[in-house]
């Protein structure tokens, strides 16, 4: 089946500095992909969809001067959280549509963020 | 806006019993349905997808069915093991392509 991974698995990193957390899409081309974050006992929540070659599409709430998102090529969309602060701690999720698959989406393993 | 809802939070069955997850969404105009596992600390695995257009599907011991009139979906386990525990998420989206709408999820414990 189609597979998606994403890098780091988990970091843990300092109040004030910033994290990339990479989403790659290994078999399939991605047009877009999208970005969660789930918080301890709650469910997925949607960020941003990102948009291979132009800007990508913040949902209310989420600061899209923190969480830069870069959707460079057809396989990688990348988040970076800047100035990253104890509340930005949470488990970021990607998923991208597969086109030949009647658009199910698959998601990467998640990325474990711990800040300081 | 769409918001989608799982009924019970959690559930404790004892092994080899046949089981019903609910999932109910409010706006009917939905393209796809998807469940989901969920293990602790880990990311999401795609049990089964429904097209708005069909009524159920089916994957080894699990069947999950659509009605899409009435903004439900319901995902049957059958002969449940230790290893079925973990976290049962449904979503939908609303158009082909875009972002997935999830529930809290189904929390359920499979004794032995």
């Amino acid at each position: 089946g189609a597979v998606v991974s994403q890098h780091p698995s988990w970091v843990i990193c300092k109040s004030g500095t910033s994290v990339k957390i990479e989403c790659r899409s290994l078999d399939f081309q991605a047009t877009t992909m999208f970005w969660y974050r789930q918080f301890p006992k709650q469910s997925l929540m949607l960020m941003a969809t990102s948009n291979e070659g132009s800007k990508a599409t913040y949902e209310q709430g989420v600061e899209k001067d923190k969480f830069l998102i870069n959707h460079a090529s057809l396989t990688l969309s990348t988040l970076t959280v800047t100035s990253a602060h104890p509340e930005d701690s949470s488990f970021y999720i990607c998923s991208a549509p597969y086109p030949g698959r009647r658009d199910e989406q698959f998601f990467g393993p998640g990325t474990r963020l711990t800040v300081l | 806006k769409q918001e989608v809802t799982q009924i019970p939070a959690a559930l404790s069955v004892p092994e080899g019993e046949n089981l019903v997850l609910n999932c109910s969404f409010t706006d009917s105009a939905i393209y796809n349905l998807q469940w989901f596992r969920q293990d602790p600390g880990k990311g999401l695995t795609s049990l089964l997808l429904i097209q708005s257009s069909q009524r159920e599907q089916t994957s080894g011991r699990l069947n999950a069915s659509l009605d899409k009139s009435s903004g439900r979906s319901t995902l049957y386990i059958a002969a449940s093991q230790p290893g079925d525990s973990a976290t049962y998420l449904c979503a939908v989206t609303n158009q082909a392509g875009t972002a997935l709408i999830f529930g809290k999820g189904t929390t359920l414990s499979v004794s032995s």
